[in-house]
């Protein structure tokens, strides 16, 4: 059980909008920490993707934003490829702990 | 270019001990937190230990503290992860990595290791 929630799957054709959530509590997000998102093709190691909530790196597409409200943080993805079909994870902070979402396995259809 | 090397992993008993190593190259090694984190067959991330710069501040997740010890050595640029008491449980794949400026980002992952526990 991950102190951060995600969805395990979502899914979306070639072209679509899909959104990721990544749900916490007062301890973690509630509490003001910063959420950062990783992508992890398969068999590689995982990539950040998203930074303090809404920052992309150096060549990251603008095709990926996040968001942060309250418990809740979101990686929303625009014109998908299917290149970006990948497991997807959020992070952030609690209480002397590093936390990961469980990850969400993104389908591009 | 950043680059995080692990080494170390392999196929040990239950009960059994193992190190890891992590070479960094790429960037100034003392300037940074680094931190360890696995990830078990099929599963998700899991974040095991973190080291500060100067090796005061080190943190451990629940299930490996009193049997992992994180380390590292700045003059050689390269992180250890001593693993004691090892269970079946602790088999996964085992990845270095570099926390960012921002706050508290991982902005760099090693290849990763895989450490298997099994009889």
């Amino acid at each position: 059980q991950s102190v951060l929630t995600q969805p395990p799957s979502v899914s979306g054709a070639p072209g679509q909008r899909v959104t990721i959530s990544c749900t916490g509590s007062s301890s973690n997000i509630g509490a003001g920490h910063d959420v950062h998102w990783y992508r992890q093709l398969p068999g590689t190691a995982p990539k950040l993707l998203i930074y303090r909530n809404t920052n992309r790196p150096s060549g990251v597409p603008d095709r990926f934003s996040g968001s942060k409200s309250g418990t809740s943080a979101s990686l929303a993805i625009t014109g998908l490829q299917a290149e970006d079909e990948a497991d997807y994870y959020c992070q952030s902070y609690d209480s002397s702990l590093w936390v990961f979402g469980g990850g969400t396995k993104l389908t591009v259809l | 270019e950043v680059q995080l090397v692990e080494s170390g992993g392999g196929l040990v008993q239950p009960g059994g001990s193992l190190r890891l190593s992590c070479a960094a190259s790429g960037f100034i090694f003392s300037s940074y937190w680094m931190t360890w984190v696995r990830q078990a067959p099929g599963k998700g991330l899991e974040w095991v230990a973190n080291i500060n710069q100067d090796k005061s501040q080190i943190y451990y997740v629940d299930s490996v503290k009193g049997r992992f010890t994180i380390s590292r050595d700045n003059a050689k640029n390269s992180l250890y992860l001593q693993m004691n008491s090892l269970r079946a449980e602790d088999t996964a794949v085992y990845y270095c990595a570099r926390f960012g400026k921002n706050n508290w980002e991982i902005d760099y992952w090693g290849q990763g290791t895989l450490v298997s526990v099994s009889s």
